[in-house]
């Protein structure tokens, strides 16, 4: 059964701590994705990657970083933490674009609260 | 810009059927996607289209007519257990899902 796990369900942390979030598929996918999801927006994509060590900017990548140094396990990290950054954050990964249906599956979510 | 529309909310009654619908405009296309997703919960995959023309699956189907820009997604026989979010997503030609701000689906008994 396909999986993606993230390292917490629910974070708070204070404005301007560094915050990690952890994302881990076992599905030898080569992309991965962090998106965050509010009320009323879809969900909005921060950043993604396509192989080991490479990342590419999303729609909304200011104040998040990346990384990706296994193909299995893909960070997110708040810099410093803002009150703006409080949303659920989703990580997904998928196949190769272009092959078959392509759907993303996707971890469980962090609720993130920063206050 | 690209844009995926989708109403916010609808209701229906257990047993009915539903139709939820999907407009979007993109740059370019490489299928249109549904999603489900339960409260606090990942969404998950429904369906997928990427030609014209009715999918179904069980009591869900999905509908796709790529010269309107539009599809739907069509739940039969209602359950309490399909009160969720139902996601619509393009994958533009850059083969990157564009996301509508879902529908919530509200099944009353």
């Amino acid at each position: 059964d396909v999986k993606v796990t993230q390292s917490s369900r629910y974070l708070v942390k204070r404005t301007g701590e560094k915050v990690f979030l952890e994302c881990v598929q076992d599905m030898d996918h080569e992309n991965m994705f962090w998106y965050r999801q509010d009320p009323g927006l879809g969900l909005r994509l921060i950043y993604f990657s396509y192989d080991v060590k490479m990342k590419e900017k999303g729609d909304i990548p200011e104040g998040y970083s990346v990384s990706r140094e296994k193909k299995e396990r893909f960070s997110l990290i708040l810099e410093s933490a803002s009150t703006n950054q409080t949303s659920m954050y989703l990580c997904a990964s998928t196949k190769v674009p272009g092959q078959g249906t392509d759907e993303q599956y996707f971890g469980p979510g962090t609720r993130l609260t920063v206050t | 810009g690209q844009n995926i529309d989708q109403p916010t909310e609808m209701t229906a009654t257990e047993g009915a059927i539903v139709q939820i619908n999907c407009t979007y405009q993109t740059s370019g296309f490489n299928g249109l996607f549904w999603y489900q997703q339960h409260a606090g919960e990942a969404p998950t995959f429904l369906s997928y289209n990427v030609l014209d023309g009715l999918e179904e699956k069980g009591r869900f189907s999905s509908f796709l007519s790529r010269s309107k820009g539009y599809s739907y997604l069509l739940l039969k026989e209602l359950q309490m257990k399909d009160s969720a979010s139902y996601l619509c997503a393009v994958m533009d030609s850059n083969y990157q899902l564009i996301w509508g701000a879902g529908t919530k689906l509200i099944i009353k008994p």
